[in-house]
């Protein structure tokens, strides 16, 4: 199957500084990857959409300058956490799409876990 | 908007059946999606339905009647590794996601 790996898999931190999470597809591109957030004992809530070469379209309430999306080639997305507080700790998920006999499915990275002091 | 809604959890002994439901409402529909989701860990891919009736795959089988906004897992010949969290997600090219049914199989 395809594999989607995240870098780092998991960061402590201090409040007020910025943390950088990439996410590769390591076997196939993909022109869209997905960046999702799970809190304790919750669903996955979908971030944002990074689009290949173009802007990241984010979900409502989801704040653009604070999660910063840069996806620069067709096998990496990186996901900037800035100036980061308590609040942000969480479980960074990001996904990749890929069509397989005809069936689109996302693959999912192995998550991040961040803890901000 | 988006409404997926599915059991909270279930329990089951070792070697039994179980099935999960899911509904859902959304605005758009590509197919639904289940995931298994073990603690501390990401989701893995378990099955793709996007057209009525049912996918079977080894001991896990998924269901789907889109006119019913409807889904369900079944999970056969259950084993201690199936305890898990279960997630449906419908796919309208971005995934939406239920909050996940935890399963805790006894032995």
């Amino acid at each position: 199957g395809a594999v989607v790996t995240q870098h780092p898999s998991w960061v402590i931190c201090k409040s007020g500084t910025s943390v950088k999470i990439e996410c590769r597809s390591l076997d196939f591109q993909a022109t869209t990857m997905f960046w999702y957030r799970q809190f304790p004992k919750q669903s996955l809530m979908l971030m944002a959409t990074s689009n290949e070469g173009s802007k990241a379209t984010y979900e409502q309430g989801v704040e653009k300058d604070k999660f910063l999306i840069n996806h620069a080639s067709l096998t990496l997305s990186t996901l900037t956490v800035t100036s980061a507080h308590p609040e942000d700790s969480s479980f960074y998920i990001c996904s990749a799409r890929r069509a397989t006999r005809g069936v689109e499915t996302q693959y999912f990275g192995p998550g991040t876990r961040l803890l901000v002091l | 908007g988006q409404n997926i809604d599915q059991p909270t959890e279930m329990t089951a002994t070792e070697g039994a059946i179980v099935q999960i439901n899911c509904t859902y409402q959304t605005s758009g529909f590509n197919g639904l999606f289940w995931y298994q989701q073990h603690a501390g860990e990401a989701p893995t891919f378990l099955s793709y339905n996007v057209l009525d009736g049912l996918e079977e795959k080894g001991r896990f089988s998924s269901f789907l009647s889109r006119s019913k906004g409807y889904s369900y897992l079944l999970l056969k010949e259950l084993q201690m590794k199936d305890s898990a969290s279960y997630l449906c997600a419908v796919d309208d090219y971005k995934l939406s996601f239920g909050a996940g049914t935890t399963v805790t199989v006894r032995a």
